[in-house]
């Protein structure tokens, strides 16, 4: 059984460019969450896909934005990059059947710096 | 508002000792809880939840954690430290119906040989 994967492993861009991180999520997984996990921080929620829909938002700004594939892969998109945008961005995937919870698996994270 | 309370930044223990990670929570209805680690360079991995029924639930890596309403509290416990147990550790609690986790601030432990 292959685990969540995330790519690149690590970026670095500049002030004002976009970025597209990949998430894989675990095979048989159908919903995957990103976070942004900023230095000395916990992670904080950035959103949620579920069957190709976004399913819950956190205090993000509109240029973080989200796809997920017929696959259950994922994309998390931030454009405009602003300084304190540099983190961890992790992602995380579960199998949702209609519980009130269910466990979520993380990757092992994309570092993003911006200069 | 829900949140999660981790009052201690950094702990060192020397290898051998007990351990006690601290672990607050605020939230309206039954929490689900857990703790996670991660070590540097990696994502997080889970070592233990807890949902209902008995207060102390048993992880992984022998960690167990101790859930107390009356104290809003799920404190995390090892009876003796490897030094491979050195990483940063977050407690979380369930978000409801915003189907997300919320995270702690971490606690970094060092373990002294």
């Amino acid at each position: 059984e292959t685990g969540v994967t995330q790519s690149p492993t690590h970026l670095i861009k500049t002030r004002g460019q976009q970025v597209t991180l990949r998430c894989s999520s675990q095979s048989g997984h159908n919903t995957v969450s990103w976070y942004q996990q900023a230095l000395g921080q916990g992670p904080q929620f950035i959103f949620q896909y579920y069957r190709e829909e976004e399913n819950g938002r956190g205090n993000f700004p509109p240029r973080f934005s989200g796809l997920q594939f017929p696959n259950y892969s994922s994309e998390l998109n931030v454009n405009a990059l602003e300084l304190d945008d540099s983190a961890l961005y992790l992602c995380a995937s579960s199998l949702v059947t209609g519980g009130s919870y269910n466990e979520q698996f993380f990757g092992p994270g994309t570092r993003l710096t911006v200069l | 508002a829900q949140s999660v309370t981790q009052p201690d930044i950094h702990i060192t223990v020397s290898e051998g000792a007990s351990l006690e990670l601290r672990c607050n929570y605020s939230y309206g209805a039954t929490p689900y809880l857990f703790w996670y680690v991660q070590s540097p360079g990696q994502g997080l991995q889970l070592l233990l939840k807890y949902f209902s029924g008995d207060t102390l639930v048993q992880g992984i890596k022998g960690f167990e954690a101790e859930f107390k309403r009356s104290q809003s509290s799920f404190n995390l416990r090892k009876p003796s430290v490897h030094w491979s147990d050195a990483a940063e550790y977050f407690c979380a609690v369930f978000g409801g119906a915003t189907n997300k986790l919320i995270f702690g601030t971490g606690t970094l432990l060092a373990v002294q040989p």
